[in-house]
């Protein structure tokens, strides 16, 4: 059975401070996603990683895949108050239908001046 | 990228009733849709796998006959949460991916919010 964990679970930031969340998953995964969630809507997609050492940027968001360690991070740089919202990271099984996942618990995002 | 429509955005129903929601492909066929629970607070559950032309999957804990999965084509399919009760209420979102572009990404629906009183 595939599980998902992710921490921190909350993540009080400092506007222009660095910060990480992690997600690790138990078994082996061929595809990692990063989602972002503002209150009261659906999932926004962020990252799809799909092989190890795989590396995306996005603004001031930065993700990274190990498929041997089982980890995955994202980044975030120099954080800004837009930022803020819940953020999931997801995997799926190989053996799985292609869109099937398993969610982290999510981790609650909120930046501050 | 592909566009996934679900509908309504938002139902309040009574006890006991019925409600039932879509969620469409709008710019491609999915031959396969996922459907997610989501609880205030917490992260997305996945209920059942909808398969286009065949029965849903449904996982563990799931009731089948509590939520019907019709997956009629390769573009709609439909969630029916019958005889509600309170506890049903949740925010309801499908996910579908496209095929036929190859991609990997798995793109989701706006989300339904039920609230059953």
């Amino acid at each position: 059975e595939l599980k998902v964990e992710q921490n921190p679970l909350f993540l009080s930031m400092q506007e222009g401070k660095n910060y990480t969340i992690y997600c690790n998953y138990s078994t082996t995964s061929d595809r990692l996603y990063w989602y972002r969630q503002d209150p009261g809507k659906s999932l926004e997609s962020l990252f799809v990683l799909l092989s190890n050492g795989a590396v995306k940027q996005e603004g001031r968001l930065m993700a990274s895949l190990d498929t041997k360690a089982r980890l995955s991070t994202l980044h975030i740089t120099a954080a800004v108050h837009d930022l803020s919202a819940t953020y999931f990271c997801a995997a799926g099984l190989i053996t799985d239908s292609w869109g099937k996942l398993q969610f982290g618990a999510g981790t609650q995002v909120v930046v501050t001046p | 990228g592909a566009v996934v429509s679900q509908h309504p955005s938002w139902v309040i129903c009574k006890s006991g009733t019925s409600v039932k929601i879509e969620c469409r492909s709008l710019d491609f066929q999915a031959t396969t849709m996922f459907w997610y629970r989501q609880f205030p607070k917490q992260s997305l559950m996945l209920m059942a796998t909808s398969n286009e032309g065949s029965k849903a999957t449904y996982e563990q804990g799931v009731e089948k006959d509590k939520f019907l999965i019709n997956h009629a084509s390769l573009t709609l399919s439909t969630l029916t949460v019958t005889s509600a009760h309170p506890e049903d209420s949740s925010f309801y979102i499908c996910s579908a991916r496209d095929l036929g572009t190859g991609g990997a990404e798995a793109f989701f629906g706006q989300g339904t919010r039920l609230t059953v009183v």
